[in-house]
């Protein structure tokens, strides 16, 4: 089974505008991270952003926000006022059990166009 | 800053070669890791580290060796490339709160 779902191959935006890329996971774990990347076409994954799961506080980070609704075992990410440099895929990662040693699952990935 | 740094950004070679690939980080990070992306297929875990002279096998460590003599340095190694390992590389180093630091990729191609 998947462990991280990204359902939105591809979206468009209009610049200035809010957007939601949706990420979904699956672990029964108790300790688990969330992340949040972006990779521009020039092929460098760059981290934006974290959510532990004891955190109660969506996280937040500039432009960024990551709304976690643990019951539903979603970590969207938010990209308030969007620019054209933030045209670029974006992928969503897990790591399970915090310290213990385990791997990062990334989901698929959603590339995300900005429009002017 | 974080800063991890690979060794090549293009990079072709012939069936048969032996490809070093190398990474290097500055904040003195335990954790490192490889990985390759290819369409459809996302990024998987090829080995990772989590101290000097240790490593662990990721998701597709076939064909595939590594090595960490220094904690800054982690290099991947293909024994004998084949045209199947053409791909992206990616190394990324490990922050204190589980984040991952990618460097800028290595696109491999094999002939």
């Amino acid at each position: 089974a998947q462990k991280i779902t990204q359902t939105q191959p591809g979206m468009f935006v209009q610049e200035k505008e809010a957007v939601t890329l949706d990420c979904t996971y699956d672990t029964s774990d108790q300790s688990y991270g969330l992340f949040w990347y972006k990779q521009p076409s020039s092929g460098e994954m760059i981290f934006l952003i974290y959510q532990g799961s004891y955190d109660e506080q969506n996280a937040t980070e500039g432009r960024y926000s990551l709304n976690f609704q643990k019951a539903r075992k979603s970590a969207n990410l938010v990209i308030s006022a969007s620019q054209l440099g933030d045209s670029a895929m974006y992928f969503c990662a897990m790591r399970e059990r915090l310290g213990a040693g385990n791997m990062l699952t990334f989901g698929g990935g959603t590339r995300l166009m900005v429009k002017p | 800053d974080v800063k991890v740094t690979q060794s090549s950004r293009y990079l072709v070679k012939r069936t048969g070669e032996k490809v070093f690939l190398e990474c290097v980080q500055d904040m003195d990070h335990e954790n490192m890791f490889w990985y390759r992306q290819d369409p459809g297929l996302g990024l998987r875990l090829i080995y990772f580290s989590y101290d000097v002279k240790m490593k662990e096998k990721g998701d597709i460590p076939e064909g595939y060796s590594v090595s960490r003599e220094k904690k800054e340095r982690f290099s991947l190694i293909l024994e004998s490339a084949s045209t199947n390992q053409t791909s992206m590389y990616l190394c990324a180093s490990e922050g204190y709160s589980y984040e991952q630091y990618f460097g800028p990729g290595t696109r491999l191609t094999v002939t």
